[in-house]
This record gives C-alpha cells, sequence and structure tokens, in this order.
C-alpha cells in the first residue's frame, strides 16, 4: 500500500531533550514535506526536500532541522525542543511536477512539557 | 503566495449533493487549484485538483470558472464519512514556492443524517 509513515504516533518529552520524528514514504517521491497544525494557524510548512540532499525552509523553521539522506527517508529534528512547539506535525511526499497530490502521513502528536 | 477565501462552514444532509466554493482573485497562471480534506484526528487527504479545465475523479468533481478566480468543488451525494475539513490550497508549478501548499482555514462541512 502506498503510503506516508510516520513515527512515533505519539510523543511526550521534556524541555532541552533531543528528538527525532520519523517520515517515510514507500512511493518513490521526490518531494517531501513537514508540517505543523495548531489551533487558530492551520497547517504551516517547516521544511520541504525537492530531493535527496536538498533542503530548504519553509515558512516556520526555527528550532527544527531535517535531513534528506535517503529518497525514501525524511526525519524531523528537534535539537532542543520547547514547548512551543507542542504540536500536530504532518509529514508529506508526492512525486515532482505540480500536476499531482501530496499523500500525508497519519501524524504525530508532540507534547513537551 | 496567492490566497483562497473560503466559507467558514457549511451544511448538508446525506445523499444530497454539495457545492464548496473558493475564491482566488490573484490566481497566477502557473498556480493549480488543489483540494484536500482533513476528517477527524486524521492526516490531510488529497481529493482533486486541476488547472483550467473541470475535473472529475471518484471522489469529487472540480469546477473552474472561466477567469480561474474561483472554483467549485462538488460532492455529488454526501456521506457522513464526508464530514471534514475542506481546504482549497493553490499549488504553484515553478519559482521559489514550487510545489509549496499553503493551507488557509478550510471550511467545515457537517453532514446531517
Amino acid at each position: 500500500e502506498a503510503q506516508v509513515t510516520q513515527n512515533p504516533r505519539y510523543l511526550i518529552t521534556v524541555t532541552g531533550k533531543k528528538l527525532t520524528v520519523t517520515c517515510s514514504q514507500n512511493m518513490n517521491h521526490e518531494y517531501m514535506s513537514w508540517y505543523r497544525q495548531d489551533p487558530g494557524l492551520g497547517l504551516r510548512q517547516i521544511y520541504y526536500s525537492m530531493n535527496v540532499e536538498v533542503t530548504d525552509k519553509g515558512d516556520v523553521p526555527e528550532g527544527y532541522k531535517v535531513s534528506r539522506k535517503e529518497k525514501r527517508n525524511f526525519p524531523l529534528i528537534l535539537e532542543s525542543p520547547s514547548p512551543n512547539q507542542t504540536s500536530l506535525y504532518f509529514c508529506a511526499s508526492r512525486t515532482q511536477g505540480a500536476n499531482y497530490g501530496y499523500t500525508f502521513g497519519s501524524g504525530t502528536r508532540l507534547t513537551v512539557v | 503566495d496567492a490566497k483562497t477565501t473560503q466559507p467558514n462552514s457549511m451544511e448538508s444532509n446525506e445523499e444530497e449533493p454539495v457545492h464548496l466554493p473558493c475564491n482566488h482573485s490573484t490566481i497566477s497562471g502557473t498556480d493549480y487549484i488543489h483540494w484536500y480534506r482533513q476528517l477527524p484526528s486524521q492526516g490531510p487527504e488529497y481529493v482533486i485538483h486541476g488547472l483550467t479545465s473541470n475535473v472529475n475523479n471518484r471522489m469529487a468533481s472540480l469546477a473552474i470558472a472561466e477567469d480561474r478566480k474561483s472554483s467549485t468543488l462538488i460532492l455529488h451525494r454526501a456521506t457522513l464519512r464526508d464530514a471534514a475539513v475542506y481546504y482549497c490550497i493553490l499549488a504553484n508549478a515553478g519559482g521559489t514556492s514550487y510545489g509549496k501548499l499553503t493551507f488557509g482555514q478550510g471550511t467545515i462541512l457537517t453532514v446531517h443524517p
């Protein structure tokens, strides 16, 4: 089944403890992206990658890092999480070209205390 | 990024057609019109997209105005499972915002039995 898999689904952590949220897709998609969703603010793009080793900032990149060493994986790294990064995170992928839709993962609900 | 305007909420009865409007008066020639929906506790799900011509797929139809400044997502027979937040998004085919999805607040669709 074609899908984007995020792990973990739920995570509670403490301020300052580094964490990684993994994202993997099995569709050989070139383009991958991370979004966060907050009440009243909607979905906002954090980082995106147009292909292996090609990443760029989205609208809200502060406090996050990403890497794209392999085509299928696009992990989101929080080096020193803070409570304002408590949010619902979604990874998405699609093939190149604007004439295609995105596939989203099921989400990771992160709480930083 | 070109913006879209959607009603905050709409209601429908089960088995009836639903027409979800979207205004995008500042759309550019390279913007594709995408529609996604998000069911409770799930990631956004691709519904349909188009550029100039009307589009149909198994989920819905997309009617695009001749001047492309508005579009309408048509659910031919609403079911309870169609209750979701529907997002109308412009995705640019080129430039620095290539492929980026900028989500607005969307339309909350309520379907009554």
